[in-house]
């Protein structure tokens, strides 16, 4: 069962181009988190997404990022008109299916590092 | 705000030395606390984990002490290795919650 799976590693962009980071959960895991982590900083919450579904993005600034997670397909973190600021390391994680209230451990992947130049 | 406080920022010791970092909280909903190992260039991976009825737990060289009513909890890592030198996150989350508070990170590295 391969792990979460994310790609590009490495994202270089110019300044006011779009990022596009990908992410495949593991097999069986419904539900996908996005972090971002920002240098010598823990990692922050973005969004939290089910299959066609965004449950939670209270995390996601408010302009220029958005995340999808369709029927079939990664889950997708875009970024448009990047500026220097975004230049981080983004993480996804999965968990399967929540059960009697728990929400089951995430697991994370490698992770994307953008860098905005 | 920073929820979940970490320090030191970063540590040095010697093989076989003991590594302690620690972490506190202000969120009293918080119920569950683990630890992650992030090596360069790899994503978080779950070391070990503490819920509050216990002020222990120990698995292989690491333990997780926890002081509820201080609400901080430390890990220790016992006889360090180099293999150990990686970068370690608290974190913190309540028990119906997905969302994981992380700390800011210790960077551990440890000399032969």
């Amino acid at each position: 069962n391969a792990g979460v799976m994310q790609n590009p590693r490495h994202l270089v962009r110019r300044r006011g181009q779009e990022a596009r980071l990908r992410c495949s959960p593991m097999k069986g895991h419904s539900h996908v988190y996005w972090y971002r982590q920002l240098p010598e900083e823990g990692l922050k919450f973005m969004v939290y997404l089910q299959k066609e579904n965004i449950i939670d993005e209270s995390g996601m600034p408010k302009e220029r990022f958005s995340a999808e997670f369709p029927k079939e397909g990664p889950s997708i973190l875009r970024i448009q008109q990047v500026v220097r600021g975004d230049s981080a390391a983004y993480f996804c994680a999965s968990s399967p299916p929540q059960t009697g209230g728990w929400f089951a451990e995430a697991f994370f992947g490698q992770g994307t590092r953008l860098t905005v130049v | 705000q920073q929820q979940v406080k970490q320090s030191p920022q970063s540590l040095i010791v010697q093989k076989g030395g003991i590594s302690i970092i620690n972490c506190a909280y202000e969120n009293t909903a918080f119920d569950y606390f683990p630890w992650y190992q992030q090596f360069p260039g790899k994503g978080p991976a779950l070391l070990i984990a503490i819920r509050p009825d216990v002020s222990e737990k120990k698995e292989g060289r690491f333990t997780i002490s926890f002081n509820k009513s201080a609400k901080q909890f430390s890990l220790h890592i016992m006889d360090s290795q180099p293999g150990d030198s990686a970068t370690y996150f608290c974190a913190a989350k309540a028990f119906n919650d997905y969302k994981l508070s992380f700390g800011a990170g210790t960077t551990v590295t440890v000399r032969a």
